[in-house]
């Protein structure tokens, strides 16, 4: 089992549709929480940071994490065209384990 | 403000050559981490720089080397190239207490 699954997709939805993107984990350690986008070949950006359980706003985007079932989620309101890339979930433990471990990543398409 | 950034931006070497590849932190960044991402993947962690030292290394054989300079710019070095070496190798940076990374836009590797 992978440490953390994310569907692949691909998944194509209408501009102005919220748009939700889920990943799982298997690992109890995992204490921080992100989200990346990355355009075709380029590097991945930054979108949300979320330490622990709970939920993050940031515009039309919005961040849950549930340890409890170990279940990350990325919600996109109104979504655009320029939303379309890949979204990459990616946890950390924390201390002295420095790692990102990311999820397969989630091909977006918004179609105008 | 410049972000991270990495040369060469496309790269072709045959079976058995070395390569080097190279990495600027974003200002006021410290600490450089080295990702591999193969086409339809997420990145896997290769290591980690703080202090001129590897603070950690991810599952990637020995033919991974890297370096830090007191500037705190970085080098990874693959020797004995494979073909599944080919892969967009990604430079992250950060600061050494925090965990968040931030990425650069990557170079793209192809060994024939």
């Amino acid at each position: 089992q992978k440490e953390v699954e994310q569907d692949p997709g691909p998944l194509s939805v209408p501009e102005g549709a919220i748009v939700s993107l889920n990943c799982t984990y298997s690992n109890s350690a995992f204490q921080y929480f992100m989200w990346y986008r990355q355009y075709s070949r380029k590097g991945p950006e930054l979108l949300m940071y979320t330490y622990s359980s709970g939920n993050k706003e940031d515009g039309r985007f919005t961040a849950q994490v549930d340890k409890s079932s170990k279940y990350i989620s990325l919600f996109i309101r109104d979504s655009q065209p320029s939303d379309s890339a890949t979204y990459l979930c990616a946890t950390g433990s924390g201390g002295s384990n420095y790692k990102l471990t990311f999820g397969k990543g989630t091909l977006l398409t918004v179609n105008p | 403000d410049a972000g991270v950034t990495q040369s060469p931006t496309h790269l072709i070497k045959t079976r058995g050559q070395q390569v080097t590849l190279r990495c600027s932190p974003k200002s006021g960044h410290d600490t450089v981490s080295w990702y591999q991402q193969a086409l339809g993947q997420g990145p896997q962690f290769i290591f980690q720089y703080y202090e001129e030292e590897e603070r950690q290394r991810g599952n990637f054989p020995d033919r991974f080397s890297g370096h830090q300079f007191p500037n705190y710019s970085s080098e990874l070095n693959v020797n004995a190239l494979l073909l599944g070496d080919s892969a967009l190798y990604l430079c992250a940076s950060s600061t050494g207490t925090t965990d968040t990374q931030y990425f650069g836009p990557g170079t793209r590797l192809t060994v024939l």
